[in-house]
């Protein structure tokens, strides 16, 4: 099982370019989420979806959309780039069919500038 | 607005010595705590995750609950260089698809 994988790894947009960064999961899980975690302000939550079918929004969703294409696949898409969004993205997955809160297993990370 | 604090560090440790990482949450509700490790450049893995009151132990590492004090630490025996990281605690509600991060805890093994 390759868990989640996150591409690109690396990206450099200019302001105003737009990208979408993908996510996959094959451990069959529910949820995904997507983050983003920055210098001193330690992972906030962009978006996440709850199952197939569903998003929602996370604590910093603003010039971010998000696409849960099927189980396996969520992605995130930068319409128009801003320097604030250079940081480092993390696409999470989880199983939550449980009572409890659920461990999250995260990807690699893209890491992404914005000139 | 629900919050996990944690102090940033960084904290340092003789070898060998005893890591204690500490962690308090702001939500009464939350029921399901996360210990993950960052190595820098790298993304979070979960060490330990702890659901009741008192003391889960899982090798060298302890993760401790106290709900009344809405206290959450991990204690690290025998550290070892390979425990220099970023600690991030993370605490969710139960039927919650979200949990909440701290911020970290930068830990420093001396050799």
């Amino acid at each position: 099982n390759a868990g989640v994988t996150q591409t690109p790894k690396f990206q450099v947009l200019k302001t105003g370019q737009s990208m979408t960064l993908q996510c996959a999961q094959d451990m069959n899980h529910n949820s995904m989420y997507w983050y983003r975690q920055d210098p001193g302000m330690g992972l906030r939550l962009i978006y996440y979806s709850a199952s197939e079918g569903t998003t929602d929004k996370g604590e910093v969703p603003n010039g971010y959309n998000v696409s849960r294409l099927n189980k396996r696949e969520f992605s995130l898409r930068l319409e128009s780039a801003a320097p604030s969004q250079t940081s480092v993205y993390f696409c999470a997955s989880s199983h939550h069919q449980q009572v409890m809160a659920d461990t999250q297993y995260f990807g690699p990370g893209t890491r992404l500038t914005v000139l | 607005q629900k919050e996990v604090e944690q102090n940033s560090g960084p904290l340092s440790v003789p070898e060998g010595a005893i890591a204690s990482l500490n962690c308090t949450y702001s939500d009464r509700g939350s029921q399901s705590f996360f210990w993950y490790r960052q190595y820098s450049g790298k993304s979070p893995e979960l060490i330990m995750f702890i659901y009741s009151n008192g003391d889960k132990e899982d090798g060298r590492f302890t993760a401790q609950l106290n709900k009344a004090s809405q206290y959450v630490s991990l204690l690290i025996r025998d550290s070892q260089p390979s425990d220099s990281a970023t600690y991030l605690c993370a605490g969710g509600m139960n039927r919650d698809d979200k949990i909440i991060f701290g911020k970290g805890t930068r830990l420093h093994i001396l050799p």
